[in-house]
């Protein structure tokens, strides 16, 4: 089956504490990206991956790391957490050649405290 | 990034009533994206709008892309309780690389 599987799909966590949220896709598509999901605010892109190795920023990506080393996945690194990353994360991924319709992943909600 | 704006945010309609929701952008537009995120759901891709003027129908949905490629809607013709959800449009930037999306509106279909 087609999917986007991420990984926690909830996390509670404290500031300051390193965190990693797995993103993997098994369609073979070449373009990656994150979302933040906050109410009344939608769904911002922090970054974006057009193919391995091969990252940039979005709309907001201030205190988010993200590596592409293999096609398949793209993890979301926060290395020093703040509650103001409290959200709904997304994750999500597109063939670039079929109208770069995004897949969704399920989404993780984290709390930082 | 370059804003679309999406109006209305909320809407509350009868079962079996119209409901319309609009997005606006300052600048053309390439294309425009509708996803809908139903509660407790992740976006789900509804369809992309290339061309000026077009329009697209799936079942009860149609989707207009604006003369000027600057607007675009989304109309439920007869609402059901599977549309409740937040419906959202996104514009491609960046070579299709950058999305925007809008900030949603959220429909609620009172039976």
């Amino acid at each position: 089956e087609a999917q986007v599987t991420q990984n926690p799909r909830y996390l509670i966590t404290v500031t300051g504490k390193k965190l990693t949220v797995t993103c993997s896709q098994n369609m073979n598509h070449e373009y990656m990206s994150w979302y933040r999901q906050d109410p009344g605010l939608g769904l911002r892109q922090i970054y974006y991956s057009m193919n391995v190795e091969v990252t940039d920023k979005g709309d907001v990506p201030e205190g988010y790391k993200v590596s592409r080393k293999e096609k398949r996945n793209f993890p979301l690194i926060l290395e020093s957490p703040s509650p103001n990353q409290t959200s709904l994360y997304f994750c999500a991924s597109s063939d670039g050649r079929l109208l770069y319709e995004q897949y969704f992943g399920p989404g993780t909600r984290l709390t930082v405290t | 990034g370059q804003q679309v704006m999406q109006i209305p945010q909320y809407q509350h309609v009868q079962e079996g009533e119209d409901f319309t929701t609009y997005c606006n952008s300052s600048t053309t537009l390439s294309n425009i994206q509708w996803y809908k995120q139903r509660p407790g759901g992740h976006p789900v891709f509804l369809i992309q709008l290339v061309k000026s003027g077009e329009v697209k129908k799936q079942k009860r949905l149609t989707f207009q892309f604006g003369e000027a490629k600057k607007n675009s809607s989304l109309h439920i013709t007869a609402t059901q309780t599977t549309d409740v959800g937040t419906y959202f449009c996104a514009r491609p930037s960046g070579g299709y690389q950058k999305v925007t999306f809008g900030i949603g509106t959220k429909l609620q279909v009172i039976p």
